[in-house]
């Protein structure tokens, strides 16, 4: 069964730092998703990753994928408050079944 | 506009009582799943569609029916609700599952409450 471990569950940051949130999965997979949501949102597709290796970036954010470590990584550069969600990992598992991790809660402090 | 709707946004309902859930994309996508959200889980997915009359079973299925008549429109239902569904519910469309690259849209959300 796969199992998608996100961490920290929470951060804190303050503007202008760099941080790295951490997603981690059991099961062979060649497709991770990252997605963003503000509180009472709906949620927002960041990233898509395919393949070992794949590194996207898009403003303050950066995504990378590791298949053969099952890890994918978020990093934020100069964090700005904008950048306050939450932020979902999601892993396409056997049987084309989506999997989720439980969300990084991010806060960036003034 | 390229669009996900789902409604009702906000329902409050009664043990037993069944319940629909509407979805509708305007994207001729292939690709429709429902999730629910609850604090500290995540997002679960529920059922999720490939195309017309083309679904099957995500994570947590017991309790909700879906169908896929048309490719616009992914139902979700409760034939007899209870408190445990008591969630936000989240509907999402893509271009197609195989084609990985492509981003998902979500709608924005149905909160339930079963009473």
């Amino acid at each position: 069964e796969l199992k998608v471990e996100q961490n920290p569950l929470f951060l804190s940051m303050q503007e202008g730092k760099n941080y790295t949130i951490y997603c981690n999965y059991s099961t062979t997979s060649d497709r991770l998703y990252w997605y963003r949501q503000d509180p009472g949102k709906s949620l927002e597709s960041l990233f898509v990753l395919l393949s070992n290796g794949a590194v996207k970036q898009e403003g303050r954010l950066m995504a990378s994928l590791d298949t053969k470590a099952r890890l994918s990584t978020l990093h934020i550069t100069a964090a700005v408050h904008d950048l306050s969600a939450t932020y979902f990992c999601a892993v396409v598992g056997y049987g084309n079944k989506l999997v989720f991790g439980a969300g990084t809660i991010l806060r960036v402090k003034s | 506009e390229a669009q996900v709707t789902q409604n009702p946004r906000y329902l409050i309902t009664v043990t037993g009582k069944k319940l629909t859930v509407t979805c509708s994309q305007n994207m001729n996508h292939e690709y429709m799943s429902w999730y629910r959200q609850d604090p500290g889980l995540g997002l679960r997915q529920i059922y999720y569609s490939m195309n017309v009359e083309v679904t099957d079973k995500g994570d947590v299925p017991e309790g909700y029916k879906v169908s896929r008549k048309e490719k616009r429109n992914f139902p979700l239902i409760l034939e007899s609700p209870s408190p445990n569904q008591t969630s936000l519910y989240f509907c999402a469309s893509s271009l197609s599952f195989w084609d990985g690259g492509v981003r998902a849209f979500f709608g924005q959300g149905t909160r339930l409450t079963v009473v």
